[in-house]
């Protein structure tokens, strides 16, 4: 009964280097979602995909590529990370019927630190 | 972007108190409204989602209202106990979901 997998749990980078956080659920969801929690800024949608093959800018995309890899995976890429990314992140997924999204399940983060 | 508001951004309460706090979202093209909840070093839950005005949703000591009219929701615990200690976020969707800063809740025992 996984719901949504996400690796790593931590990671510690430079400055400048890259890294990719992969995110995986086994509920079937067509909605995959990237946020990341900083303090006092609850959380911050970076990058969404309504369904396989689509994704689309969230508030803060400045940084970061996301690839929706099947209908399972979602993927966060931080291509020359900076330390204004030092955050932690959540994938989430969810479903939808009519106009209204069911709720997200989340991912238990990944807590990163960007030196 | 939708604008939605939680206050108080924090609360600290006795145990056996009650309490409640407010979701402010936009009126105007409405969907629906979710509550979650986050506690310390977890992910959040989902702990109500509504959808029509006037909607009352109840989970233990927990219930939350829906206003669409006036773009509000309220969340009230009875009888606060320290285990639910924790942050409440609502969220407002329509081709995402739009989260407030939520509100952090201490229970004092």
């Amino acid at each position: 009964n996984a719901g949504v997998t996400q690796t790593p749990k931590f990671q510690v980078l430079k400055t400048g280097q890259s890294m990719t956080l992969q995110c995986a659920q086994d509920m079937n969801h067509n909605s995959m979602y990237w946020y990341r929690q900083d303090p006092g800024m609850g959380l911050r949608l970076i990058y969404y995909s309504a369904s396989e093959g689509t994704t689309d800018k969230g508030e803060v995309p400045n940084g970061y590529n996301v690839s929706r890899l099947n209908k399972r995976e979602f993927s966060l890429r931080l291509e020359s990370a900076a330390p204004s990314q030092t955050s932690v992140y959540f994938c989430a997924s969810s479903e939808y019927y009519g106009r209204v999204r069911e709720p997200q399940h989340f991912g238990d983060g990944t807590r990163l630190s960007i030196l | 972007i939708l604008n939605v508001e939680q206050s108080p951004q924090s609360l600290h309460v006795q145990e056996g108190d009650s309490t409640n706090f407010t979701c402010s979202f936009p009126s105007s093209n409405f969907y629906a409204l979710h509550w979650y909840r986050w506690e310390t070093a977890k992910s959040p839950e989902a702990l109500f989602v509504m959808t029509l005005n006037g909607d009352e949703k109840k989970k233990g000591r927990i219930s939350a209202t829906l206003n669409t009219k006036e773009g509000y929701s309220y969340l009230y615990i009875k009888g606060s106990q320290p285990e639910d200690s924790a942050t409440y976020l609502c969220a407002s969707t329509g081709n995402q979901f739009y989260f407030g800063t939520g509100t952090s809740l201490t229970v004092i025992p």
